[in-house]
């Protein structure tokens, strides 16, 4: 079976810039999940979601948003980009909404550049 | 603010020998522990997820142990490898429904 899959690999942004990021699950998981990592930090959990509603979000700002289409595939979109947001953005799917107890599968992730 | 430790921070071993790590988070709502790795330039990839008590498991030369009541898993790994070279990551899902992650453990097996 295919991957989780993201795009674009690499993204490069001035600061104040809009960024969209996008996943596609694996097929048949309807959970999606996005991280954050930052230099020097662990993954930092920014939004779950799952049949096409948030259902969890991180301690990020409101210029962190994204969404969940109908097929699953999701995106991520940060506004008013800052030098801070350059990281590497990972995302994940699993099989269903008990997202805690199903090993969670990542994709190769995005990596933001905030120049 | 949830902490979830790891150490060590990193570790440099021999090839044939074997090694452990340890996770340490909240014993308080916990839901489950996640352990993953994560090669250099591929996606982490799950290794396990446990949600009871005294859980053991085990995937080929690699096994963990949970302690929820202490708030503490071990990873061991037998006869270390060259590919088990990896981050190792360890992630608690508690009453909040999202995981928290440490930093993780840095292994490198010397040939």
């Amino acid at each position: 079976e295919a991957g989780v899959t993201q795009s674009p690999t690499h993204l490069i942004k001035t600061r104040g810039q809009q960024a969209t990021l996008r996943c596609s699950p694996i097929s048949g998981h309807t959970s999606v999940y996005w991280y954050q990592q930052a230099l020097g930090l662990g993954l930092q959990f920014l939004l779950w979601y799952d049949e096409g509603e948030e259902r969890n979000r991180g301690n990020f700002p409101p210029r962190f948003s994204g969404r969940q289409f109908p097929n699953y595939s999701s995106e991520l979109n940060v506004n008013a980009l800052e030098l801070e947001d350059s990281a590497l953005y990972l995302c994940a799917s699993s099989r269903n909404r008990v997202m805690v107890n199903q090993p969670q599968h990542f994709g190769d992730g995005t990596r933001l550049s905030i120049l | 603010i949830l902490n979830v430790e790891q150490s060590p921070q990193s570790l440099h071993v021999q090839e044939g020998d074997s090694t452990n790590f340890t996770c340490s988070f909240p014993s308080s709502n916990f839901y489950a522990l996640h352990w993953y790795r994560w090669e250099t330039a591929k996606s982490p990839e799950a290794l396990f997820v446990m949600t009871l008590n005294g859980d053991e498991k085990k995937k080929g030369r690699i096994s963990a142990t949970l302690n929820t009541k202490e708030g503490y898993s071990y990873l061991y790994i037998k006869g270390s490898q060259p590919e088990d070279s990896a981050t190792y990551l360890c992630a608690f899902g508690g009453s909040n429904y999202k995981l928290t992650f440490g930093k993780g453990t840095l292994l490198t097996v010397n040939p």
